[in-house]
């Protein structure tokens, strides 16, 4: 997807170990936003940022923390990871004024904890 | 109960139908209404956005909103195999951090 990359797309981890999700944008948009998709649950937020570390929690924050240090990085951590963290998670950008064209999407991370 | 309910289908149709799907929600506050399409193995992409009731028309393409119902629709026209996808409606009520909320989204499947 133009602009906004994911890393890595694939992982396998095991039950607690500590995880990071990478999310890097060219855009320079101001907002950013992590979300998981699961099956009967669609898209849930999990964290979101407005500035440089500046962020918020979402509908299902537990377990995860975030951080970003740069406008272009947000970072996902899964501090210890649990087999219901295995979803796919999307990063996404958006900026201030140009509400009506909601969210650009990375391509996703897939990620299973066994 | 969910904010904003989707029927998570799954909709087959033949080629050449007109395809409804539809969404309700619970937030009043909600203005800005977008629907997503979404291929297989890959992130959603912004199909049409709309802001506050009405409808907008882009190609085959028509978004319906109607907040007095809470109830907001897109239509697909002569549907084409390619339109084969999971649609997701979206909604969010504010300027800013947006924070969209999604509807479960439709698997929709236009049979040749």
């Amino acid at each position: 997807d133009a602009g906004i990359t994911q890393s890595p797309r694939h992982k396998v981890t095991e039950t607690g170990t500590p995880v990071t999700l990478r999310c890097h944008q060219t855009e320079n948009h101001r907002y950013m936003y992590w979300y998981r998709q699961d099956p009967g649950h669609g898209l849930r937020l999990i964290h979101y940022s407005y500035g440089v570390k500046d962020t918020d929690k979402g509908e299902v924050s537990d377990g995860y923390s975030v951080s970003r240090s740069k406008t272009e990085d947000f970072l996902l951590t899964l501090e210890s990871a649990t087999s219901s963290q295995t979803s796919v998670y999307f990063c996404a950008i958006s900026e201030f004024g140009q509400e009506l064209y909601g969210y650009t999407f990375g391509s996703g991370t897939r990620l299973t904890v066994v | 109960q969910k904010e904003v309910e989707q029927d998570p289908g799954p909709l087959s149709v033949p080629e050449g139908a007109i395809v409804s799907l539809n969404c309700t929600y619970s937030n009043s506050a909600f203005q800005y209404f977008m629907w997503y399409r979404q291929y297989s193995r890959k992130g959603p992409e912004l199909l049409m956005y709309t802001y506050s009731s009405g409808n907008k028309e882009d190609g085959r393409f028509t978004a319906q909103v109607d907040k007095s119902s809470k109830y907001i629709s897109l239509f697909i026209r002569d549907s084409q195999p390619s339109d084969s996808a999971t649609y997701l409606c979206a909604m969010s009520a504010g300027q800013g951090a947006q924070k969209l909320v999604f509807g479960q989204g439709t698997r929709l499947t236009i049979n040749p």
